[in-house]
């Protein structure tokens, strides 16, 4: 099972929105389950989940932040970008009898 | 308070065994799916297996780097997941988290991490 494929870098200025990217294939982003989850990590900090089920936000999570999917990409939205969501940002997926991550986006708040 | 606090880690030599524990606290664990996580230092994060509930015959699955040396078990009565990890190598040297899975297989409840070195 590969890894999904993120961009390594985004950025933009405080307000702005930023947009992830996470490809996989058919057998798991693009699989039959809608079950793509994503998280952001701070350093030496454990991740903590933003979205899952592809749009869904735990409770705490701010109405900033939203997911969706096209085929075999989804993608994270931060809308009214603000400091503290400077960080790392990884999708995940089910994929059949495992599950996999991607490969990582550091998000940097100019 | 709804935590899972991970012990276990240390230094070990290639071709060695270490057994982690994650601890359970504050939810149903026996409810729960339970999954293995790690990270390599400055890498990005890696799924290691899981151990479904018991309604889901506590069924386990294995990332292809790990399968046939590393087991996840559980023992309900103590709230507790572990992870065996056999046959070690300098590549599996990494941060270990368990999590909790939740509806989509997300990951809700994190550890803060334990450390395993694998070197001579």
């Amino acid at each position: 099972q590969s890894a999904l494929t993120q961009p390594p870098s985004a950025s933009g200025s405080p307000g702005q929105s930023v947009t992830i990217s996470c490809t996989g294939t058919s057998s798991d982003v693009g699989g039959y389950y809608n079950y793509v989850s994503w998280y952001q990590q701070h350093p030496g900090k454990a991740p903590k989940l933003m979205i899952y089920e592809v749009t869904k936000r735990p409770s705490g999570v701010p109405d900033r932040f939203s997911g969706s999917k096209s085929g075999n990409t989804a993608s994270l939205t931060v809308s009214g970008l603000q400091a503290e969501d400077e960080g790392d940002y990884y999708c995940g997926s089910y994929a059949g009898s495992n599950n996999v991550f991607g490969t990582g986006t550091k998000v940097t708040v100019l | 308070e709804v935590q899972l606090v991970e012990s276990g880690g240390g230094l070990v030599q290639p071709g060695g065994s270490l057994k982690l524990s994650c601890a359970a606290s504050g939810f149903t664990f026996s409810g729960s799916g339970m999954h293995w996580v790690r990270q390599a230092s400055g890498k990005g994060l890696e799924w290691v297996g899981r151990i479904r509930n018991k309604a889901n015959n506590y069924a386990t699955a294995y990332a292809a780097s790990v399968r046939g040396r590393f087991t996840i078990s559980r023992d309900d009565s103590k709230n507790t997941a572990h992870l065996q990890m056999n046959s070690l190598k300098t590549e599996d040297t990494a941060v270990y988290y368990c999590t909790r899975s939740i509806l989509g297989d997300a990951f809700d409840i994190w550890g803060q991490g334990t450390m395993v070195t694998v070197s001579s």
